[in-house]
């Protein structure tokens, strides 16, 4: 089954600098990459996402990037507020073939004001 | 539109007890999930349902844990009986189609004394 490893585990930047959290999956077979941000107690709320016919997609301050010959894909967030403090988790999935997500083991990510 | 829906928030029982949590998807969602999220970790599916029929259930421990989704709308997740290591948060989520954006529920947080 597929395997996804994030990577890091923890994170900590200066507000107003940009944090880079990158993961590596194993099934040359998924297609679809989401990215979630879960603050302490809540629900993982989806943030960005990308699918594999194209190689980067950005959404004002977030950006994700995929490269699916060596299957890893980032995420990118500029300008980091300390709103953006959070656990963010990677996952990987199949369209139309295996949609269950396999997830990352998260990073947690301080922005530091 | 109003987001998943889960019950109830929090639950504490002893071990060998049963428990059950419930879900409703947001409205039209035609897929919805069950997931584990134990501390410190990813979220993991538990089962898949296609409107009222299993598309997944390869990581349910069916000898203690059971779901079913009458009717195709909400769906009820049990354990029975409870061991110490089912303590984790239980995430529904629902997504309009396969290959469509998952949307998460604030979870119910299971701890088992």
């Amino acid at each position: 089954g597929e395997n996804v490893e994030q990577h890091p585990s923890t994170l900590s930047v200066q507000e107003g600098d940009s944090a880079v959290i990158k993961c590596t999956y194993s099934d040359s077979a998924s297609n679809y990459f989401p990215w979630y941000k879960q603050e302490l107690g809540k629900r993982p709320q989806l943030i960005i996402d990308i699918r594999s016919n194209v190689g980067e997609k950005k959404d004002q301050r977030i950006a994700v990037t995929l490269n699916k010959t060596a299957k890893h894909f980032s995420l990118h967030i500029t300008e980091t507020q300390p709103e953006d403090s959070a656990v963010y988790f990677c996952a990987a999935s199949i369209d139309f073939g295996n949609e269950k997500l396999t997830f990352g083991t998260g990073t947690r990510l301080t922005i530091i004001p | 539109e109003a987001g998943v829906a889960q019950s109830p928030r929090y639950k504490i029982i002893e071990k060998r007890q049963s428990v059950a949590f419930w879900c409703n998807p947001i409205s039209g969602h035609a897929t919805l999930y069950w997931y584990q999220q134990i501390l410190g970790q990813g979220p993991k599916l538990l089962i898949q349902f296609q409107n009222n029929g299993v598309v997944d259930d390869s990581q349910l421990p069916k000898d203690r844990f059971s779901a079913e989704r009458l009717k195709g709308v909400d769906s009820t997740l049990k354990i029975q009986p409870a061991k110490l290591e089912d303590s984790a948060v239980y995430l529904c989520a629902s997504s309009s189609d396969r290959a469509q954006p998952q949307h998460f529920g604030d979870g119910t947080r299971l701890s088992i004394l």
